[in-house]
């Protein structure tokens, strides 16, 4: 099935900075989502998207789907920004798989 | 707030005991999706209805089975529980198939 890879696997970051988080997968898909788990365990959506370009205020993505690969950017971090980004892919052949996460702590 | 609701939020039970947890989805979506969170498998679908019936099939051990009835509602049963069965079960709806999907708080099983 397919597979998928996110670095870094830990990210520690000072309150203000800004980072790049990257997903890697194996193969097409027709679904590309990120999530936000925070410290209660809530999953919470970022972005649905399969390819191209979103923003959502400090938070913006890039699929680029011919490459096999998405990147979530966070600028100007918050220490609310804390928690697990995973994303999570749906191939042609309807297999869900979610990749490991990266686990964010930004310090005040 | 996503709109999809879960219950119940925790459950503590015995090896070898049988479970129901419930999902809702948001209004109007017509796909179900159960997945489990575990420490040591990371989070894996289970499996998915649309409409009132199976679509796609996860990781889902025989143990485990799941539904969806007439007004969307969806019920995964957890039997013969093992103390490995402990995480967190998410459900997640969707409008269609493959469209973006939006997750229920979760219910925590703990198998004592």
């Amino acid at each position: 099935g397919i597979q998928v890879e996110q670095s870094p696997p830990d990210l520690i970051l000072q309150e203000g900075a800004n980072s790049t988080l990257r997903c890697n997968f194996s193969d097409s898909v027709n679904n590309l989502q990120w999530f936000h788990q925070n410290p209660w365990g809530q999953l919470i959506n970022l972005f649905y998207i399969p390819s191209g370009t979103k923003q959502n205020g400090r938070l913006s993505a890039t699929t680029v789907a011919t490459e096999r690969y998405s990147l979530l950017y966070i600028s100007s971090s918050q220490t609310t920004d804390s928690g697990v980004y995973f994303c999570a892919v749906r191939d042609y052949g309807q297999n869900f798989v979610f990749g490991p996460g990266t686990r964010l702590s930004v310090l005040p | 707030d996503s709109g999809v609701t879960q219950t119940p939020k925790h459950l503590i039970t015995a090896t070898g005991q049988r479970v129901t947890l419930r999902c809702s989805p948001r209004s109007g979506d017509l796909s179900v999706y159960w997945y489990q969170q575990s420490l040591d498998q990371g989070l894996q679908f289970l499996i998915q209805y649309y409409n009132g019936e199976e679509r796609a099939k996860g990781n889902i051990l025989e143990r485990f089975s799941a539904q969806q009835f007439p007004d969307l509602h969806s019920e995964l049963n957890l039997s013969s529980l093992e103390l490995g069965d402990s995480a967190l079960y998410f459900c997640a709806s969707s409008p269609r198939l493959g469209n973006e999907q939006f997750f229920g708080p979760g219910t925590r099983l703990t198998v004592l």
